[in-house]
C-alpha cells in the first residue's frame, strides 16, 4: 500500500515552453501532497506544501507564479513549470501524506526535467 | 527551526564490514526522525523511523538507528553491509506538531560504497 506515482518519469522541454508533473496517491487519499527539487549531487529542498482543494503554500525563494501547484483531488496534485529556463533542469520529486493525523510521507519515484 | 547534519558526504566500507552513518539534527520540539534510502533517478524510500517510545528502532533491510536525545542524534547503522545497500542515505526531521507538522527537513545526504 501507499504508493506514490508521478508521470512523467523524464521531460525534456524547449526553453520559454510551460511543462506539468502529475503526481497521484494510488491507493489512499492524500489531504496533503508536497513538492520537492533536487539538484545533482544535492538533498532534498521543500518547493511548496499542497492540500486539497486550497491555494499552495510556498517556501520562501519559489516563485509562486513560476511553479504553479494544483490540488483539485485527493489523489491527484500537479505542478506546472512555467516558461521554462535551463536553470529549471532538476529532479522534482512529490510526496503525499493521508488523511487523518498521519505524519508519514510516500514518495513518489521522481521526474527528471531537463530545459534546453 | 529545525535542521540536520550529516556528518560524511562519502562513507566507504568492505563488504559484512559495519554501516554507520552519522546524523545530528536540531529542533526546538520533540521531533520526528526518519531515514530514507535514494538509488540514482528514484524517489525516496522510508528505511525507518522515530516518533516515541522505544529508541532503538528497526527499519527494513537491517538497518536500524538509535535516538539519543541528550547527542541530538539519530545514527544509522547495519552490522553487516552488503553490495545492495551502495545508494544515497537522507536523514530527515519533522516536528511532531504546530503549524510547520509534517514538513521534512532533510540533511545534505550520504552516499554509501560499498566494496567486495
Amino acid at each position: 500500500g501507499a504508493v506514490v506515482s508521478q508521470h512523467p518519469s523524464r521531460v525534456i522541454c524547449k526553453s520559454g515552453t510551460s511543462v506539468k508533473i502529475e503526481c497521484r496517491s494510488l491507493d489512499f487519499q492524500a489531504t496533503t501532497m508536497f513538492w520537492y527539487r533536487q539538484f545533482p549531487k544535492q538533498s532534498l529542498m521543500l518547493m511548496a506544501t499542497s492540500n486539497e482543494g486550497s491555494k499552495a503554500t510556498y517556501e520562501q525563494g519559489v516563485e509562486k507564479d513560476k511553479f504553479l501547484i494544483n490540488h483539485a483531488s485527493l489523489t491527484l496534485s500537479t505542478l506546472t513549470v512555467t516558461s521554462a529556463h535551463p536553470e529549471d533542469s532538476s529532479f522534482y520529486i512529490c510526496s503525499a501524506r493521508g488523511q487523518g493525523n498521519s505524519y508519514e510521507q510516500y514518495f513518489g519515484p521522481g521526474t527528471r526535467l531537463t530545459v534546453t | 527551526a529545525q535542521s540536520v547534519t550529516q556528518l560524511g558526504s562519502h562513507v566507504s566500507v568492505s563488504e559484512g564490514a559495519l554501516v554507520l552513518l552519522r546524523c545530528n539534527y536540531s529542533s526546538s520540539v520533540p521531533p520526528y526522525l526518519f531515514w530514507y534510502v535514494q538509488y540514482p533517478n528514484q524517489g525516496l524510500q522510508l528505511l525507518l523511523k522515530y516518533t516515541t517510545g522505544a529508541t532503538l528502532v528497526k527499519g527494513i533491510n537491517g538497518f536500524e538507528a538509535e535516538f539519543k536525545k541528550s547527542e541530538t542524534s539519530f545514527h544509522l547503522t547495519k552490522p553487516s553491509a552488503h553490495m545492495s545497500d551502495a545508494a544515497e542515505y537522507f536523514c530527515a526531521v519533522s516536528r511532531a506538531g504546530g503549524t510547520s507538522y509534517g514538513k521534512l527537513t532533510f540533511g545534505q545526504g550520504t552516499i554509501l560504497t560499498v566494496h567486495p
